[in-house]
């Protein structure tokens, strides 16, 4: 079955860095979402990259899909405090109605 | 703009008693999602249903029944709830190979 490994779990920067955020799958991805928790709440839909290759941004965060499609990065440019929560990387399960997740990047960003 | 709704919020029970998580969404998607989410564990799927009056389980069905009752509406009953069941239930909707879009959860605590 197909797994999906974040990387790193947690990671606690100061205000203005920049991080990335590893997802990484045992399988070829087909769809790969980034979706933001804060915590004690939902999950928030950012992106989706289809294509190998393909990179999306919004704002300062911006998602790379590798050209072989097994791993996707999560960057954000010039962190602030309102980037802190969770943050998973989902995917297509194959030839099902059925989606994977990672288990998250927890991400706190001092001021 | 109201989405994935899902009530009550917060819950508390006692060992042996019952109770239905509700869950409704407005964006007219074929597809609804209960997922737990417990901590070091990521989101695991309890059942779906690909569309209006079918229903499948997930990874980790036991102690759960849902219903289907229309496009709008699917809902999860726990018939004896037992500590292992204390967790964090989201909903979620979505169309096949799209994002999904997820309720605010409902944090349930088992006594």
């Amino acid at each position: 079955s197909q797994e999906l490994e974040q990387s790193p779990q947690s990671l606690i920067v100061q205000e203005g860095k920049n991080l990335t955020i590893n997802c990484t799958s045992s399988k070829t991805l087909y769809g790969l979402y980034w979706y933001k928790q804060k915590y004690g709440e939902g999950l928030i839909f950012l992106m989706m990259l289809q294509k190998g290759g393909e990179e999306k941004s919004h704002e300062k965060i911006t998602a790379k899909l590798d050209e072989k499609k097994q791993q996707s990065s999560l960057h954000i440019t010039a962190s602030q405090p309102s980037h802190a929560g969770i943050y998973l990387c989902g995917a297509d399960n194959p030839g099902t109605y059925k989606y994977i997740f990672g288990t998250g990047t927890r991400l706190k960003v001092l001021a | 703009n109201a989405g994935v709704t899902q009530t009550p919020k917060f819950q508390v029970l006692k060992t042996g008693q019952s109770m239905t998580l509700q869950c409704a969404q407005d964006m007219n998607h074929n597809s609804m999602y209960w997922y737990r989410q417990d901590p070091g564990m990521g989101l695991r799927l309890i059942y779906y249903s690909a569309s209006e009056g079918t229903t499948d389980k997930g990874e980790v069905p036991n102690g759960y029944n849902v219903s289907r009752l229309n496009k709008r509406e699917f809902s999860l009953r726990l018939e004896s709830a037992a500590p292992s069941q204390t967790s964090v239930y989201f909903c979620a909707s979505s169309e096949v190979h799209q994002p999904q879009h997820f309720g605010d959860g409902t944090r349930l605590s088992i006594l």
